[in-house]
């Protein structure tokens, strides 16, 4: 089994500011590792995703995340967030087998201010 | 559709009653996932359709949980006797099949909300 934990519950920043958010997992096999993001009132959307080849992986709104597998890491980085950034941010985890029941962390809210 | 819908958005159910939650995936696609998000937390699975064939129901908390997905299309989440605790945001998602297991990706709707008084 897998499990996926997020450091932090609440990170507050201000805005043009640089963020990190931490992930860490647990497997015993190899596994997929994604970020999604859920504004307020709304569903879950895909941020990025990491299923092989570079371990860094952007998203088309500045986002970065970079696997490290020593670490067992997924952390998400922005150099410089936005108001609009205001959000909740999950991490998952799958495995390579069978169906891709994700595994969720249990999120971490950005709160950008000006 | 464009994306997984999901209704109704909002319901506010009485303890001990009946609810059922309707989940309408992306056209095409063979995988069906519930999940169940309580407040503060995140998704928890639920349980898992390959086209009408329900796979998986590892996730559900109790007998008082059943899902449905009769024609590989449309799912309901039904809920029996509902309890305060089953106050939830319920989140359907689906996605195609991959070869490659955890690779493809998962597509959710916005949710229905579901509070127990």
């Amino acid at each position: 089994a897998q499990s996926v934990t997020q450091l932090d519950s609440q990170v507050p920043v201000f805005e043009e500011a640089p963020v990190e958010l931490r992930c860490n997992y647990s497997s015993s096999v190899s596994v997929y590792l994604f970020w999604y993001v859920q504004y307020p009132n709304q569903g879950l959307q895909l941020l990025l995703k990491y299923l092989s080849g570079s371990t860094l992986v952007e998203s088309i709104n500045g986002f970065e995340a970079e696997f490290n597998k020593s670490q067992t890491s997924f952390h998400l980085r922005k150099p410089s967030v936005h108001i609009s950034d205001t959000a909740e941010y999950f991490c998952a985890v799958t495995t390579g087998s069978g169906y891709s029941t994700l595994t969720f962390g249990k999120g971490t809210m950005l709160l950008v201010s000006p | 559709g464009a994306g997984v819908s999901q209704s109704p958005r909002y319901k506010v159910a009485k303890r001990g009653q009946d609810v059922a939650l309707r989940c309408d995936p992306i056209s095409g696609h063979v995988s069906l996932f519930w999940y169940q998000q309580a407040l503060g937390q995140g998704p928890e699975f639920l349980t898992y359709f390959q086209n009408e064939a329900q796979l998986d129901k590892s996730g559900l908390p109790s007998d008082r949980f059943f899902a449905e997905r009769p024609e590989g299309s449309v799912s309901t989440l039904k809920i029996q006797r509902t309890q305060q605790e089953d106050s939830a945001v319920y989140l359907c998602a689906s996605s195609l099949p991959s070869s490659g297991g955890g690779g493809n990706t998962i597509y959710f709707g916005e949710g229905s909300w579901l509070t127990v008084v």
